[in-house]
C-alpha cells in the first residue's frame, strides 16, 4: 500500500533532453525526498523539500532541480540529460505525525538512450 | 553524511528459517529504520528504532540496536517466499533526518 504516486511509471528518452518527473504525496506529507537508484545499489539521496523550500540536497550537479507545490505533489526535473542519469526515481515523503518514517512511490524507470 | 551499510551483501535460506542481516554506521544517531525492496520497486518502511531503545518488534520482524558498536541487526523468524526482497538500513543524524542508504542485503527464500 501507498499513498504516494509517481508518474509516469516508464520514460525512454535521448541524451541531451530535459525531463520532469512528477509525484503526488498524501494531504499533510510536507516532507518530499527524490532518490536516484541506480540497477544493483542503493538509493541515493538527491534533494529534499520542506514548505516548498529546498532543505538539503546530496552530490548532484545543478542540472537536477526540482520544485514542491502546496497541494503536495513535486517534481524532479532533470536538464542535459547523460546515459548515467538511467536509473530508478524514487519520491518518498512524511508528515511530521509520521514522525521520521517515509512512505516511498514506486517510482520512474528513466531510460536514457 | 551518515549511511548505513548492510552486511551480508546476499544471503539465500530455505523457507521457515530465519534470515539476519546487520548495519553498520558511523557516527551518533538520532533513531535508525530498516525498509524493504521488492524488485524494482519503492522502499517500504519496516521498523523504527530509537537510539535509547535497544530492541523492538513487530510481527515476524525484530531489530536490535547497539549504539556502543554502531551497529544494527534485523532478524526475520519463520521467513517466507514473499519475503524475498532487498533490506536498507538507514540511521538518521540529530538535525538531519534524511535517508542514506547502502547497497542492501539482497535476502532469498528458496520455497
Amino acid at each position: 500500500e501507498t499513498g504516494v504516486t509517481q508518474s509516469p511509471t516508464h520514460l525512454i528518452k535521448t541524451r541531451g533532453q530535459q525531463v520532469t518527473l512528477r509525484c503526488s504525496s498524501q494531504s499533510g506529507h510536507n516532507t518530499v525526498s527524490w532518490y536516484q537508484q541506480a540497477l544493483g545499489q542503493g538509493p541515493q539521496f538527491i534533494f529534499q523539500y520542506y514548505r516548498e523550500e529546498e532543505n538539503g540536497r546530496g552530490n548532484f550537479p545543478p542540472r537536477f532541480s526540482g520544485l514542491q507545490f502546496p497541494n503536495y505533489s513535486s517534481e524532479l526535473n532533470v536538464n542535459a540529460l547523460e546515459l548515467d542519469d538511467s536509473a530508478l526515481y524514487l519520491c518518498a515523503s512524511r508528515s511530521g505525525s509520521t514522525g521520521r518514517r517515509y512512505t516511498f512511490g514506486s517510482g520512474t524507470r528513466l531510460t536514457v538512450v | 553524511s551518515q549511511q548505513g551499510e548492510e552486511d551480508p551483501q546476499a544471503l539465500s535460506i530455505q523457507e521457515g528459517e530465519n534470515a539476519t542481516m546487520n548495519c553498520s554506521y558511523k557516527t551518533s544517531i538520532n533513531n535508525l529504520q530498516w525498509y524493504r525492496q521488492n524488485s524494482g520497486r519503492g522502499l517500504v518502511h519496516l521498523i523504527l528504532i530509537r537510539s535509547n531503545e535497544r530492541e523492538k518488534h513487530s510481527g515476524r520482524l525484530r531489530v536490535t540496536l547497539d549504539t556502543s558498536k554502531k551497529s544494527s541487526s534485523l532478524l526475520i523468524t519463520a521467513s517466507r517466499a514473499a519475503d524475498t526482497a532487498s533490506y536498507f538500513c538507514a540511521p538518521a543524524n540529530f538535525g538531519n533526518e534524511k535517508l542514506t542508504f547502502g547497497t542492501g542485503t539482497r535476502l532469498t527464500i528458496i520455497p
